[in-house]
């Protein structure tokens, strides 16, 4: 039974590029968190997800990052024109909704050089 | 003030102590409580979850949760080296449907 899938693990991109991160939920969940993580900091959340609706982006930042969470496929966060203040790392989790336990996936490592 | 508060540490304590950490939070509505575990350069490891008030156990790890004094609590008995990493307190609020984190604290358990 596969936990949470994120892909790539690592991700270089250079100042300007798009950034697409990939989360695949565990079997069975319909639920994703996305959360950003600087070195030495805490967990800040961005978005939340169900399939194929936003429940909550009250953490995204307003211009540049999308989330969208479809129907089919992995759940997809997407940095457009990246900076060097975007590098971090980014964990997604899922769960089954309500107030259900959630599990985090290895998280992706963006660095922009 | 902050939605969940955690003393950041760090917290020392020698190997086979018990390790007491933490957690208060502003929303009275607040139903879901966890405890992930986070080593160095690692994701967070759910290690407890707690829903009701009073005490539960897993092996060495006891959560307590006390709704009136929005406090909530993870003890950790016969402690290890192992169990060195920060402890994130998280809680779903009434008012919100994201899970929210407090900013850790960091164990470090002395051989």
């Amino acid at each position: 039974n596969a936990g949470v899938m994120q892909n790539p693990r690592h991700l270089v991109r250079r100042r300007g590029q798009e950034a697409r991160l990939r989360c695949s939920p565990m079997k069975g969940h319909s639920h994703v968190y996305w959360y950003r993580q600087l070195p030495e900091e805490g967990l800040k959340f961005m978005v939340y997800l169900q399939k194929e609706n936003i429940i909550d982006e009250s953490g995204m930042p307003k211009e540049r990052f999308s989330a969208e969470f479809p129907k089919e496929g992995p759940s997809i966060l997407r940095i457009q024109q990246v900076v060097r203040g975007d590098s971090a790392a980014y964990f997604c989790a899922s769960s089954s909704g309500g107030l259900t336990e959630a599990f985090f996936g290895q998280g992706t490592r963006l660095t922009v050089v | 003030q902050k939605e969940v508060e955690q003393n950041s540490g760090p917290l020392s304590v020698p190997e086979g102590a018990i390790a007491s950490l933490n957690c208060t939070y502003s929303d009275r509505g607040s139903q879901s409580f966890f405890w992930y575990r986070q080593y160095s350069g690692k994701s967070p490891e759910l290690i407890m979850s707690i829903y009701s008030n009073g005490d539960k156990e897993d092996g060495r790890f006891t959560a307590q949760l006390n709704k009136a004094s929005q406090y909530v609590s993870l003890l950790i008995r016969d402690s290890q080296p192992s169990d060195s990493a920060t402890y994130l307190c998280a809680v779903i609020p009434g008012s919100a449907r994201q899970l929210t984190f407090g900013s850790g604290t960091q164990l470090t358990v002395l051989p």
